[in-house]
């Protein structure tokens, strides 16, 4: 079945450092992908999506390319802020109508100053 | 302003209780979602809903139950069958719409506690 994997965190990273967080995925057909953020006891928000192949999502300074051709949907930010700590989930849509998402296990980022 | 809401906030439940956690969508969404996040484990999906009057299980279905009798609202109920039901619990809600992507919109969480 369809499937995402996400690199396991957490990540540590000092403010302005470039951030890098994984995402592949498994699915049969042409899913959409997203990427979804948690603050600390919060549930999610969508940060950026793409629907088809070489879209590129982005979003508050996070970038993401759907990459069909190695299954992947990485996120990317230049310059992280303290205000970026959370929990990142990447999660695929199989594109049919109503059925609901499929996440990765979340990424912990933790950014000092 | 539109939104998903869920209540209460913090819940605690005395082991062999059932409590029912509510979910309320005004955006108009066909679709609603329960999911059970659990630390290092992402969200696993309990149960889903496309339609009013009809769910369809998740992965995790068991010890839990839902209804759907309004298109708003889809409350979930965790039963005493549920082993280990302490857990954060989100609902979620989405657009019904051939061919597009299903982006789903989350409500704020019900922490469950069982003491």
């Amino acid at each position: 079945g369809d499937s995402v994997t996400q690199m396991e965190g957490p990540v540590t990273l000092s403010e302005e450092a470039f951030l890098t967080i994984n995402c592949t995925y498994t699915a049969t057909g042409y899913p959409s992908l997203f990427w979804y953020v948690q603050y600390p006891g919060e549930g999610l928000q969508l940060l950026l999506k793409a629907t088809k192949a070489d879209d590129k999502g982005s979003n508050k300074g996070f970038e993401a390319t759907y990459r069909k051709e190695t299954t992947s949907f990485h996120l990317e930010k230049g310059s992280v802020q303290v205000s970026d700590s959370a929990v990142y989930f990447c999660a695929l849509s199989p594109n049919q109508a109503g059925t609901a998402l499929i996440f990765g296990k979340g990424t912990t980022l933790s950014v000092s100053s | 302003d539109g939104g998903i809401t869920q209540s209460p906030k913090y819940l605690f439940r005395k082991e062999g209780q059932n409590v029912t956690l509510s979910c309320e969508q005004n955006l108009n969404h066909d679709a609603m979602y329960w999911y059970r996040q659990d630390p290092g484990q992402g969200l696993r999906l309990i149960y889903y809903s496309q339609i009013v009057n009809d769910f369809q299980k998740g992965d995790i279905a068991e010890g839990y139950s839902v209804s759907r009798e309004k298109k708003e609202s889809f409350p979930l109920t965790v039963t005493s069958a549920q082993k280990n039901p302490t857990a954060f619990y989100l609902c979620a809600s989405a657009p019904v719409s051939s061919g597009l992507y299903n982006e789903q919109f989350f409500g704020p969480g019900t922490r469950l506690t069982v003491l």
